[in-house]
């Protein structure tokens, strides 16, 4: 099961920043917090991760609570193109050999509104 | 960019069939994955192959499931006889290799949507 809780849909006016929160209250030391995107049934897209200290890149950034039990991806000028179901997920480091799987939840759906 | 391509996008077939779903993963991947996506439900994991053995597999891979890397650029999921609720979008997904203490990430494919009849 996912160890995420996302609220299932929020919306954001188009040119606005939206912040797609994310509880992650269980998270251990060697787990990266990860966000894709999935938008209308295409395959799922790689947004961000990390671990402890925020990130940014082109598509958002993301801010990781200082306990780490918490994330909000923000995309900071949300366009129509931006309407999707963001998924938060918990992935581990390194445990020896492995995949690393992801393990996704029912994510939060955004809607973008013009 | 780089991506991770799939063939066919769509797919009917009749119960009882054997269908191979295809995938060319990103070159320099060496880990590969299938995930599916049941209509309206959540994205799931079904197995990971690298080095050319099962990595590791979901209760939902069973016998009637099959992953197979013929040549250096394809990876296949075979499914031998299916059933109405094998009707899923069908992922692969790849990653490049894994290094202690760090982590890769997993890029999918645009689907291939199989509806079994």
């Amino acid at each position: 099961d996912a160890k995420t809780t996302q609220p299932p849909s929020m919306d954001c006016a188009e040119g606005r920043a939206a912040n797609l929160p994310c509880n992650h209250s269980t998270i251990s030391g060697n787990e990266y917090v990860y966000w894709y995107r999935q938008i209308h049934s295409q395959g799922p897209q790689y947004i961000i991760h990390g671990l402890k200290n925020n990130e940014t890149n082109e598509m958002a950034s993301l801010i990781i609570t200082e306990d780490r039990k918490s994330s909000t991806l923000i995309l900071p000028h949300a366009t129509l193109r931006d309407t999707a179901v963001y998924y938060c997920i918990v992935r581990v480091a390194y445990s020896g050999a492995g995949s690393y799987q992801l393990t996704f939840g029912k994510g939060t759906k955004l809607s973008v509104i013009p | 960019e780089p991506e991770v391509t799939q063939t066919p996008s769509h797919q009917v077939t009749q119960m009882g069939q054997e269908v191979i779903l295809r995938c060319v993963p990103i070159s320099n991947h060496l880990y590969f994955y299938w995930y599916r996506q049941i209509l309206g439900q959540k994205v799931e994991f079904l197995v990971s192959f690298y080095n050319n053995e099962i990595s590791e597999k979901s209760e939902i891979f069973d016998d009637q499931f099959s992953v197979e890397r013929p040549d250096g650029s394809n990876f296949t999921l075979k499914i031998r006889s299916t059933k109405l609720e094998d009707s899923a979008m069908y992922f692969c997904a790849s990653s490049e290799p894994q290094h202690r203490a760090t982590l890769n990430t997993i890029y999918f494919g645009e689907g291939s949507w199989l509806t079994v009849v």
